[in-house]
């Protein structure tokens, strides 16, 4: 099943905060974060794991609530260059090389000056 | 420099032809992905392979054929039994075990 992120779109101005939303209906293991710019392919920005474990951008932060099967991105002091469709992907506990991801359908964001 | 490379970028193909994308990595990943994405949409999975010689059925591999014949190879045919196959390819690559995944660049397939 698909993760559902919500807004499904957000304007900001530049220095603006913004929190996107990931929930899924079944147990995960890991959620993964992308931007994708128009055109582009998407972007890794972070994997948020089962048991605390992150790895990314420095300057991203997101968080994983295993118990409610949600994560969030928050993307703070917004700048013109984070504007772009984010994407979460999902994966569910699976074998030795991990599982597919599912992607949710995306939130837009666009930052005007 | 350690990557992912899709070829060519862009493609245009008559209605009715067979066309291959090409897929190659250098990171030394175990498992590879293709996904489909149409205008104002998210990613939809075609087929994956997690190791050579194996691979699965994505949630929309009607109409595709994939093989993984090398560790650093994973081609994608679009064939003639898929009915709308104008769209952006993607190929992904990861690593074993629940770790980053990374995209390629895309494919632009137009039939026309």
């Amino acid at each position: 099943q698909q993760p559902v992120q919500s807004p499904q779109a957000v304007i900001l101005r530049e220095g603006e905060d913004a929190v996107i939303n990931c929930s899924s209906s079944k147990a995960l293991y890991s959620v993964h974060w992308y931007r994708q710019k128009h055109g582009e392919a998407p972007v890794f920005l972070m994997i948020l794991l089962k048991g605390g474990e992150q790895k990314g951008h420095e300057k991203i932060s997101a968080s994983f609530n295993e118990k409610k099967q949600q994560s969030s991105l928050y993307l703070t002091a917004s700048q013109l260059s984070y504007s772009g469709t984010y994407f979460c992907g999902t994966e569910n506990p699976g074998g030795e090389y991990g599982n597919k991801l599912v992607f949710g359908a995306g939130t837009i964001l666009r930052v005007k000056s | 420099d350690g990557g992912i490379t899709q070829s060519p970028k862009y493609l245009f193909r008559k209605e009715g032809q067979n066309v291959t994308l090409s897929c190659e990595q250098n990171l030394n990943h175990d498992a590879m992905y293709w996904y489909r994405q149409d205008p104002g949409q998210g990613l939809r999975l075609i087929y994956y392979s997690q190791i050579v010689n194996d691979f699965q059925k994505g949630d929309i591999a009607e109409g595709y054929s994939v093989s993984r014949e090398k560790k650093e190879s994973f081609p994608l045919t679009v064939t003639s039994a898929q009915k709308n196959p104008t769209a952006f390819y993607l190929c992904a690559s990861r690593a074993g075990g629940y770790n980053e995944q990374f995209f390629g660049p895309g494919t632009r397939l137009t039939v026309l």
